[in-house]
């Protein structure tokens, strides 16, 4: 069974650039979230999406944003790009057998690693 | 503001020996908690996950959980150099859906 898959593995962007990521779930798996991860804040949870809706938010502006698609693919986009969103962005795929109830586990991908010059 | 507290380590242990890994959290209500291990430059990988108090045991590993503390923990049995890494604990909070809430990790190293 395939794991979770993200592209692309590495990026580097110029400041003020915008940047999309990509995460694939595990097949059958209907929860994706995003994580961005620096030695300073470790990991921060950026948002959650299932079935194609955002149903939580983490502490971040709103130059970040996403969306999931109906084969629950997601996507991450960083706007107007700044030197301190250099991270590696985690995206995390979740069963949810229950929706809400908050007892399924989370399976991450390799991650991206963005750098910002 | 929900917390997960870990000592940062480095925790360093023989070859063979228990590793002991701790993590506190604040919110009472918290039911799901993780234990996540990450090699430098890598993705965290679950390791173990309990919901109830008490131990809960797969294969080398063990993670323990007392409500009543807000404390849980992971015990490594027979730490092999392979186990070094950086252990992540999560925590999932009531209505939160899927979202976790990181300590900062703890550092294990394990010398030969």
């Amino acid at each position: 069974k395939a794991g979770v898959t993200q592209t692309p593995r590495y990026l580097i962007k110029t400041r003020g650039q915008q940047v999309t990521l990509s995460c694939s779930p595990i097949s059958g798996h209907r929860s994706v979230s995003w994580y961005q991860q620096t030695p300073g804040q470790g990991l921060q949870f950026l948002f959650e999406y299932f079935s194609e809706t955002q149903r939580n938010k983490g502490n971040f502006p709103g130059r970040f944003s996403g969306r999931q698609f109906s084969n629950s693919r997601s996507e991450m986009n960083v706007s107007t790009l700044e030197l301190g969103d250099s991270a590696l962005y985690l995206c995390a795929s979740s069963l949810d057998r229950s929706p809400g109830t908050g007892t399924t586990e989370a399976f991450f991908g390799q991650g991206t690693r963005l750098t910002v010059v | 503001q929900k917390e997960v507290e870990q000592n940062s380590g480095p925790l360093s242990v023989p070859e063979g020996a228990i590793a002991s890994l701790n993590c506190t959290y604040s919110d009472r209500g918290s039911q799901s908690f993780f234990w996540y291990r990450q090699y430098s430059g890598k993705s965290p990988e679950l390791i173990m996950f309990i919901y109830s108090n008490g131990d809960k045991e797969d294969g080398r590993f063990t993670a323990q959980l007392n409500k009543a503390s807000q404390y849980v923990s992971l015990l490594i049995r027979d730490s092999q150099p392979s186990d070094s890494a950086t252990y992540l604990c999560a925590v999932r909070y009531p209505g939160g859906y899927n979202k976790l809430i990181f300590g900062a990790g703890t550092r294990l190293a394990v010398h030969p």
